[in-house]
């Protein structure tokens, strides 16, 4: 069973830094591009960023609003995806979802997410 | 970045009903869509992708359709497990972009 696990969420003044970790299991992570996607409370959601995966040479992707301050890295050594997220804003509070990115017959789906970990910014 | 603007915001619909929900994009994405469903306090669930395919798993009451940049979810026989929000995603390029939702609820 596939399972993506969100952790290091948490209270965290404006300016400050803090990094979530997914852990995965159930499938071979090393293949897969990895997301995060957030949704600030009562919103919609809003695409954080990318890893794409060892063939493609861990290259990433961002946002335009977190670009420069957010970066995402994986170690498939431990099955895990992180997102280090620095100066951050109370524009960032949000809850945090990593997911699963498959790709089949030229499409990309996000077929398997995180249960989601929250990130306050506030002083 | 390409717009994905999503129609209704929210919807109200009975037990049986036929509902339909439209993203437009701000330019051409071919087929490069996602639809979600989310409920409350829960992670979203890829139903759509390729604009029109079933993610597995996924029942035949959904459907999903294309015409030009305007795409349509479809939801037949409306259950009470189907209330929920909707959400369009294009992933034609980066950034990749949601469509702001539609909420689906029960009259």
């Amino acid at each position: 069973e596939v399972q993506l696990v969100e952790s290091g969420g948490g209270l965290v003044q404006p300016g400050g830094s803090l990094r979530l970790s997914c852990a995965a299991s159930g499938f071979t992570f090393s293949d897969h591009y990895m997301d995060w996607v957030r949704q600030a409370p009562g919103k919609g959601l809003e695409w954080v960023g990318r890893s794409r995966n060892k063939a493609n040479s861990y290259t990433t992707e961002y946002a335009v609003s977190v670009k420069g301050r957010f970066t995402v890295s994986r170690d498939d050594s431990e099955d895990s995806l992180y997102l280090q997220m620095n100066s951050l804003k109370t524009e960032d509070t949000a809850v945090y979802f990593c997911a699963r990115a498959t790709y089949s017959g030229g499409h990309w789906a996000l077929d398997h997410w995180g249960q989601g970990a929250l990130v306050a910014v506030s002083s | 970045d390409i717009q994905m603007t999503q129609s209704p915001s929210s919807l109200s619909a009975s037990v049986g009903d036929r509902v339909t929900i439209t993203c437009r994009a701000s330019q051409d994405i071919r087929n490069y869509l996602v639809w979600f469903q989310q409920k409350p306090g829960k992670a979203p669930k890829s139903l759509i992708y390729a604009a029109s395919t079933l993610q597995s798993g996924i029942p035949s009451k959904f459907s999903g359709s294309r015409s030009g940049t305007d795409f349509t979810l479809t939801i037949n026989s409306l259950q009470p497990e189907d209330f929920a929000t909707y959400y369009c995603q294009q992933y034609r390029d980066y950034p990749l972009t949601f469509g702001g939702g539609t909420k689906v609820e029960i009259k």
